[in-house]
């Protein structure tokens, strides 16, 4: 299983972009990655998801490196609602791997 | 409306008694998931079901079991083996199983047990 590394808290303010980096070492060839946004008491909300390269939706990009070992989920100009802990998890469609982790907790202040 | 619904929001008991929480989904899913999460950590995997009549052991499932008689409902009773049952438990589904495909989340269930 590949294991995955997120810093555990992050903080910034309204209007900047925000990066946060998940190193996963372990990744197979046939893994994705894939973000989660979960506010307090609530269920997780997908987010984004890639296997290399660069991936952009209407939220986030996602910036993944040539040797995969490493993703960064980026937040452009964010807002005081995006206070919430962001996970990121890797697996593949054979295994029944769905582990999130502590996440990251992001804090956007005014 | 499509999505998931978790039954109750918030739910109390006394130890020693059995407790099913409800999930149901109109998303047409095969695969659905059951999730524990406690103060200030991540998700953790009790159980989750591939298709109708199968489900397979999470990551914590000692003191859980579950059903999946419909595609649309997988209850979770939390039983009274399970040592700290008092948590947040969320219920998830996607169109297959797999981290390719992306699980949407009910609103979840709050356990309190004393």
């Amino acid at each position: 299983l590949a294991k995955t590394t997120q810093p555990i808290s992050m903080d910034s303010y309204e209007g900047q972009e925000v990066n946060i980096t998940c190193s996963h070492n372990n990744i197979a060839t046939n893994d994705y990655i894939t973000w989660y946004q979960q506010f307090p008491s609530q269920g997780p909300r997908f987010i984004i998801q890639g296997y290399k390269t660069k991936v952009t939706n209407e939220v986030a990009s996602l910036f993944i490196p040539a040797d995969r070992k490493s993703s960064t989920l980026s937040l452009p100009r964010v807002s005081l609602s995006d206070t919430a802990v962001y996970y990121c998890l890797v697996g593949n469609n054979y295994g029944q791997n769905f582990v999130f982790g502590p996440g990251t907790r992001l804090s956007v202040l005014p | 409306d499509g999505g998931i619904t978790q039954s109750p929001k918030y739910l109390f008991r006394k130890e020693g008694q059995n407790v099913t929480l409800s999930c149901e989904q109109n998303l047409n899913h095969d695969a659905m998931y059951w999730y524990r999460q406690d103060p200030g950590q991540g998700l953790r995997l009790i159980y989750y079901s591939q298709i109708v009549n199968d489900f397979q052991k999470g990551d914590i499932a000692e003191g859980y079991s579950v059903s999946r008689e419909k595609k649309e409902s997988f209850p979770l009773t939390v039983t009274s083996a399970q040592k700290n049952p008092t948590a947040f438990y969320l219920c998830a589904s996607s169109l297959y199983a797999g981290q390719g495909y992306e699980q949407y989340f009910g609103p979840g269930t709050r356990l309190t047990v004393t």
